[in-house]
């Protein structure tokens, strides 16, 4: 079964500083992997996503996430944060060969502080 | 940039009522979605639907639960006789079939729905 996991609930970060959000998945076969940010009264805001090629992916506003096959992770990365991304982010996780279900974290709520 | 919009933002229902939750996707795609989050928990697929029937629907959608595409822009998802446990944020999504994209889904804003 397809599934992912954020094991933090929530980062805090203070502004300047590089951040990191961590994801770890399990599916069947090789993975489609999202991140999506979640801003108050917002829908969710697609990022970026890996599907093929380079494990580095660069998505909007900076964010970066790298897939890591052999961890099974796919951790998304900023250099430096800024008190905007203050959000709520989730991974989620797509069988290469279902384009209907989309299987999401539970989400990590980042807290970046002047 | 297109969005998918949703209405209404807020929907308090009593318990046993039904109640239609609307959704405008993004203007050429021709796949939608139905998700859901609890609050606290993860967001959940609910249906997807495609060419005027359901494509997948998880075992979340049961009886209760309808879709539909009642026009050239509108798809909504209709709740019949609501429980407690329906209260949650629910998201509508869709994706293009053509082109660059094809396998992102575009989440609109969600509807809370709280029921007494």
């Amino acid at each position: 079964a397809q599934s992912v996991a954020q094991p933090e609930d929530q980062v805090n970060v203070a502004e300047g500083n590089p951040l990191t959000v961590k994801c770890t998945y399990s599916v069947s076969g090789n993975p489609y992997l999202f991140w999506y940010v979640q801003y108050p009264n917002r829908g969710l805001q697609f990022l970026l996503k890996y599907i093929t090629g380079d494990n580095l992916v660069k998505g909007s506003y900076g964010f970066e996430a790298e897939f890591n096959k052999s961890q099974t992770s796919f951790h998304l990365k900023k250099p430096s944060a800024l008190v905007s991304d203050s959000a709520l982010y989730f991974c989620a996780v797509r069988d290469r060969n279902n384009f209907n279900k989309f299987y999401f974290g539970s989400g990590t709520k980042l807290n970046v502080k002047p | 940039e297109p969005e998918v919009t949703q209405t209404p933002s807020h929907q308090v229902t009593q318990m046993g009522q039904e109640v239609i939750l609307r959704c405008v996707p993004i203007s050429n795609h021709l796949y939608f979605y139905w998700y859901r989050q609890i609050l606290g928990q993860k967001v959940e697929f609910l249906v997807s639907f495609y060419n005027n029937e359901i494509s997948e629907k998880s075992e979340i959608f049961d009886d209760q639960f309808s879709v539909e595409r009642p026009d050239g822009s509108n798809f909504t998802l209709k709740i019949r006789s609501t429980k407690l446990e329906d209260s949650a944020m629910y998201f509508c999504a869709s994706r293009t079939s053509s082109g660059k994209g094809t396998d992102t889904q575009y989440f609109g804003p969600g509807t809370r729905l709280t029921v007494l």
